[in-house]
């Protein structure tokens, strides 16, 4: 089955600290990953995709297929990083995606 | 075009009501897909289109639920007999093609009273 667990509910972190939202995934296949990012009162928006392999606002996540984890990781978080965060896969031919049940990350000043 | 569109933003029904839902995907993009997203979970994916064919329907998309395209640029989803389980927020999103990023639009919040 296809299914993207996303462990931590809610992270809080004060600002300047280190930041990893983890993910990890079921798949059968190549998958292909992404994080989207809800700041409070906007859109769902997408923030970085696997196959990009590149940096967003601070933010890169690395696919580990061993482990079938995608976590999403910054070295200094900053204030206006606080939204919720939700993994992804795409899934089938539909391009499809299944989210996981999504991070609230907190920064604190 | 400032992207995806959903109208009304907020709806308030009594339990049994018919209700139908707009979504105005961004211009030239061929694929629309419609998601469901309740409290504490991420969205789950109710159904898809190709230009105005609705390719896949999930499961959670009872009988209840039904989905047009009907020139392939908007769509409606309407929900008929509504019960207090379908008190979610109604995601649209579209894209241009398979490969590409899909846009979301600001979701139509659906209460069931």
């Amino acid at each position: 089955a296809q299914r993207v667990t996303q462990p931590e509910k809610l992270l809080s972190v004060f600002k300047g600290a280190p930041v990893e939202l983890k993910c990890n995934y079921s798949y059968s296949g190549s998958p292909e990953l992404f994080w989207y990012v809800q700041y409070s009162r906007q859109r769902l928006q997408l923030l970085l995709r696997h196959i990009s392999r590149e940096s967003i606002k601070g933010f890169t996540a690395d696919l580990n297929k061993g482990e079938t984890s995608f976590h999403l990781k910054k070295p200094f978080a900053q204030e206006e990083d606080s939204a919720m965060y939700y993994c992804a896969l795409k899934g089938g031919a539909t391009n499809k995606l299944i989210f996981g049940t999504g991070t609230l990350l907190a920064v604190q000043p | 075009d400032t992207g995806v569109s959903q109208n009304p933003r907020h709806k308030i029904t009594k339990r049994g009501q018919n209700v139908t839902f707009r979504c105005d995907p961004i211009s030239e993009h061929n694929r629309l897909y419609w998601y469901r997203q309740t409290l504490g979970q991420g969205p789950e994916f109710l159904t898809y289109f190709q230009n105005e064919a609705q390719l896949e329907k999930s499961r959670l998309l009872s009988d209840r639920f039904s989905a047009e395209r009907p020139k392939g640029s908007f769509s409606t989803l309407e929900i008929q007999r509504t019960e207090q389980g379908d008190s979610a927020m109604y995601l649209c999103a579209s894209s241009l093609d398979a490969n590409t990023e899909a846009f979301f639009g600001q979701g139509t919040r659906l209460t069931v009273v």
